[in-house]
């Protein structure tokens, strides 16, 4: 059973098209992220939601846009795709907000913009 | 502003050796501390956390942690390290507060490399 799973793994699309990646959790958890991890690697937080309201909104342009129908799920939605959007991007939840409880990753979208 | 250090891009050890990955961090408060790892091309695993009790930390695959307080470190360690620890870990950070949500801030990640 995938606890965190995202869709698609990899998407290849062009500069200037609108794209989703969609994530859906079967933990149970109430809270839910989306991380962009770049091409250093370096893994940083864009939202975070829980019981589908918006708790976390770093600086991340307007084109990205979250989605959560209910706590379970968490799509991210990009309109007007850039080369900079390319990166490796993960969905991740986890149990009480404010807690020391740790985060569960799903296996991440690799996007690529052309 | 909370933040976390990984000093070391890269860590190489010998097979059967102990192994040391460092972390150091700054928050406000209390700090609730992390690793994970991440496998190629894949997700970010959970290790061990820190949030209060025991500053030595036992976690999956015989990993452990000594959370160090007037250091400000969380060194993740491990007696004798296999080619298949071979991987890339974060550190990462959350400080405690009575109100309000903390976002975990992560270190940039240090590479370990086990060599055969």
């Amino acid at each position: 059973d995938t606890a965190v799973s995202q869709t698609p793994k990899y998407l290849v699309t062009q500069m200037g098209n609108d794209k989703s990646i969609k994530c859906e959790q079967n933990l149970g958890h109430d809270t839910m992220y989306w991380y962009k991890q770049d091409s250093k690697k370096f893994l940083k937080i864009m939202f975070s939601y829980n019981n589908k309201e918006l708790i976390i909104n770093e600086t991340v342009p307007n084109r990205f846009s979250p989605k959560s129908p209910d706590k379970a799920h968490l799509n991210l939605h990009i309109n007007s795709l850039e080369l900079g959007d390319s990166a490796v991007y993960f969905c991740a939840s986890s149990h009480i907000v404010g807690e020391g409880t740790e985060a569960f990753f799903g296996q991440g979208t690799r996007l690529t913009v052309v | 502003a909370q933040s976390v250090a990984q000093p070391e891009d890269q860590v190489n050890v010998a097979e059967g050796n102990p192994l040391t990955v460092k972390c150091t961090y700054s928050v406000s408060g209390n700090p609730y501390l992390f690793w994970y790892v991440q496998y190629p091309n894949r997700g970010l695993q959970f290790l061990l956390k820190y949030i209060t009790g025991d500053n030595l930390v036992k976690g999956s695959y015989g990993f452990e942690a000594e959370f160090n307080k007037s250091q400000t470190s969380f060194h993740l360690k491990k007696p004798s390290a296999l080619v298949s620890d071979s991987a890339l870990y974060f550190c990462a950070v959350r400080g405690a507060r009575r109100r309000g949500y903390q976002k975990v801030t992560f270190g940039t990640g240090t590479k370990l490399q086990v060599i055969p």
